[in-house]
């Protein structure tokens, strides 16, 4: 079946432009994540959404940073004006979480490359 | 809190010679492990994992990987590497209840030919 898919594969903007990253999850997966992939930084949670929860926010770096998903299924990640210090790979993933607690497996999508010039 | 190592970001081994990349984690409850892999412009995928059970876990393309709390290890082998399997591999941390993954910085595997 088709995996998680991410668009835009790579997205150049100018430092304090706004951007929208899309996610769409792989059907039926209640669980939905992103990452971000940096050299300084490697891998770091972003936000998490699980089902009709409120989701859980604690790794967004700043009040730029906001993500929705809607209807249970897509979700798009906004950074408002974006700092050079955002340039970096966006990772979203999804799992069924098919029991409460940490083991499921998370499959990941390409990424959305991020540059602010 | 939860944390990972893996020591050495660069690993190189001769194509049919033994994989092995380190993993120590940090966690005050049992964890659950996590090695994926990730070929160059793509998203991560699962090599295998570690929640209960067997400690010796066995993954996809000829890997495993030891959970053995003692020494606070999930390290990664493979008895003879193929020129497929250069890419970057990234030892993961989580615990029941948590949300999401705690990530080591990656081990990039170079095989020579």
């Amino acid at each position: 079946g088709a995996g998680v898919s991410q668009s835009p594969s790579n997205k150049v903007t100018e430092k304090g432009k706004d951007v929208e990253l899309r996610c769409d999850p792989i059907s039926g997966h209640t669980a939905l994540y992103w990452y971000r992939q940096s050299l300084g930084q490697g891998l770091e949670f972003l936000i998490y959404f699980q089902g009709n929860s409120a989701p859980d926010k604690s790794g967004l770096p700043s009040d730029r940073f906001s993500a929705e998903r809607t209807g249970g299924s897509v979700s798009t990640l906004t950074i408002q004006r974006t700092q050079q210090e955002d340039s970096a790979v966006y990772l979203c993933a999804s799992s069924p979480r098919l029991v409460a607690g940490g083991s499921d497996t998370q499959y990941f999508g390409p990424g959305t490359r991020l540059t602010v010039l | 809190a939860q944390s990972v190592t893996q020591l050495g970001s660069h690993v190189s081994v001769s194509e049919g010679a033994l994989v092995l990349l380190r993993c120590n984690y940090s966690s005050s409850v049992p964890p659950y492990l996590f090695w994926y892999v990730q070929y160059p412009n793509q998203g991560l995928q699962l090599l295998l994992k570690y929640t209960t059970g067997a400690t010796l876990v066995k993954g996809i393309n000829g890997f495993e990987a030891e959970f053995k709390k003692s020494e606070t290890s999930f390290h990664l082998t493979k008895p003879s590497a193929h020129m497929s399997d250069a890419a970057e591999y990234f030892c993961a941390v989580t615990r029941t209840g948590a949300n999401n993954l705690f990530f080591g910085t990656g081990t990039r595997l170079t095989v020579i030919p």
